[in-house]
């Protein structure tokens, strides 16, 4: 089965450290999702691309957080400097068509934690 | 604010008994989602829903969706223990500007 793979799986480091997650969405999918997901806050949206476009950045900090597709095969994620509240799961999803009437296929996601 | 919520927050039932969950939402949408969570794991979708659909059912899995109530369930019949898992609702909104938004979730336990 095609999945979604995200790198790293875990990941910890000292605040104030830049974080770079990398995804790799399903070949021949066009649309790529961002989440975050805390306990307290839940499932979030940070970010969508599609066709390698960003559609909707308006869920992501924007003055420590960026994402990127530098090509088909690999999105990114970088929080510079990171914070201790960023410590959550963030997930890559990605997706066909019309991205968010269709289903998305989700990575197993990087779980962050910073000290 | 959240646009799904789903109900309860925890379940906990016999293997090969029946599972219900709900989810309620707030605003008009264009399609209802359901996926499962596995600790440690990505989600995964179950079924999408169309807001002129009414139910759909996929192996042990329905779905019902009623608009006016604003609200829908899932049903997961004959449960396993495998079907331990988080259970979130997803909803799209009729607009162009709608994002999915998913609910809290149900944390749904089978006992053997």
């Amino acid at each position: 089965d095609a999945r979604v793979t995200q790198t790293p799986r875990h990941k910890v480091t000292e605040m104030g450290q830049e974080v770079t997650m990398r995804c790799q969405p399903i070949l021949g999918h066009n649309t790529v999702f961002w989440y975050r997901q805390t306990m307290m806050q839940g499932l979030e949206l940070l970010a969508y691309f599609r066709n390698r476009a960003p559609l909707d950045d308006s869920g992501m900090p924007k003055d420590r957080f960026s994402a990127e597709m530098p090509d088909a095969t690999l999105a990114t994620l970088k929080i510079q400097p990171s914070e201790p509240r960023d410590s959550a799961v963030y997930f890559c999803a990605s997706g066909f068509g019309q991205g968010l009437y269709q289903p998305q296929h989700f990575g197993d996601g990087t779980r962050l934690s910073i000290l | 604010s959240q646009q799904g919520e789903e109900d309860p927050q925890a379940l906990s039932i016999q293997e090969g008994e029946n599972a219900t969950m709900n989810c309620s939402y707030k605003t008009s949408i264009n399609n209802l989602q359901w996926y499962r969570q596995n600790s440690g794991r990505g989600l995964v979708h179950l079924i999408l829903i169309r807001s002129n659909e009414r139910e759909k059912h996929s192996g042990r899995l329905r779905v019902t969706l009623d608009t006016s109530k604003k609200s829908s369930s899932l049903l997961i019949t004959a449960s396993r223990a495998a079907d331990t898992a988080s259970y979130f609702c997803a909803t799209l909104g009729k607009t162009s500007y709608d994002k999915v938004i998913f609910g809290p979730g149900t944390s749904l336990s089978v006992i053997p």
